[in-house]
């Protein structure tokens, strides 16, 4: 149990465009989705948290008009980023926490956003 | 502020010998701490958690203890399989974790 699905897991865009990626909790319900970015060798950094049916927090220094988040379900969140330019490109990871008192926070096989 | 550094940043080990890492941390009313394994190119793999000073868990060849300041991930005997970048993550009082730089593990056959 505890798989997370992104899509797609790789992207080609042009500068200027938008893409959205989606991620879905395949075999449970997840309340809280979260967002990160990691670039080549670094850690992951989270940009937003969402909870399901409610606006997306997000984290410091991320613009939140840049990076749409939409928590539709409680298996389905998407992430589109708008006007990409090509410092946006990045591997982009989602994961999901089950609802109750689990903590653990399951991941995303990711999805690489090149911006041309 | 809630910070984690891990250590060594990078290692290479011969299969077979087993080695620990580190996983040092400073947060205010600690929720959890976790261990994931990641490979390149794709997102990180569950292997622990543990939730308070003193508590161990196994999984295979890897162990991982937990005090008040660090934890430790020993790998006992590793394969080359185990090759990986190893990833530890705090959870203070909010829900959001705070991922530490990793230390990416090279096991020689």
């Amino acid at each position: 149990g505890a798989v997370v699905s992104q899509h797609p897991s790789r992207v080609i865009c042009k500068s200027g465009t938008s893409v959205k990626i989606e991620c879905r909790s395949l075999d449970f319900q997840a309340t809280t989705m979260f967002w990160y970015r990691q670039f080549p060798k670094q850690s992951l950094m989270l940009m937003a948290t969402s909870n399901e049916g409610s606006k997306a927090t997000y984290e410091q220094g991320v613009e939140k008009d840049k990076f749409l988040i939409n928590h539709a379900s409680l298996t389905l969140s998407t992430l589109t980023v708008t006007s990409a330019h090509p410092e946006d490109s990045s591997f982009y990871i989602c994961s999901a926490s089950r609802t109750g008192t689990s903590y653990e926070q399951y991941f995303g096989p990711g999805t690489r956003l090149t911006v041309t | 502020e809630d910070q984690v550094t891990q250590s060594p940043e990078a290692l290479r080990l011969q299969e077979g010998e087993s080695s620990s890492l580190n996983c040092s941390y400073t947060v205010s009313g600690l929720r959890g701490l976790f261990w994931y394994r990641q490979d390149p190119g794709k997102g990180p793999e569950f292997l622990f958690t543990l939730y308070s000073a003193g508590e161990e868990k196994e999984k295979e060849r890897l162990k991982a203890t937990l005090t008040k300041k660090e934890s430790f991930l020993h790998i006992t005997a590793p394969k080359p399989e185990d090759s990986a970048t190893y990833l530890c993550a705090v959870q203070a009082g909010g829900q959001n974790f705070v991922f530490g730089p990793g230390t990416r593990l090279s096991v020689l056959p």
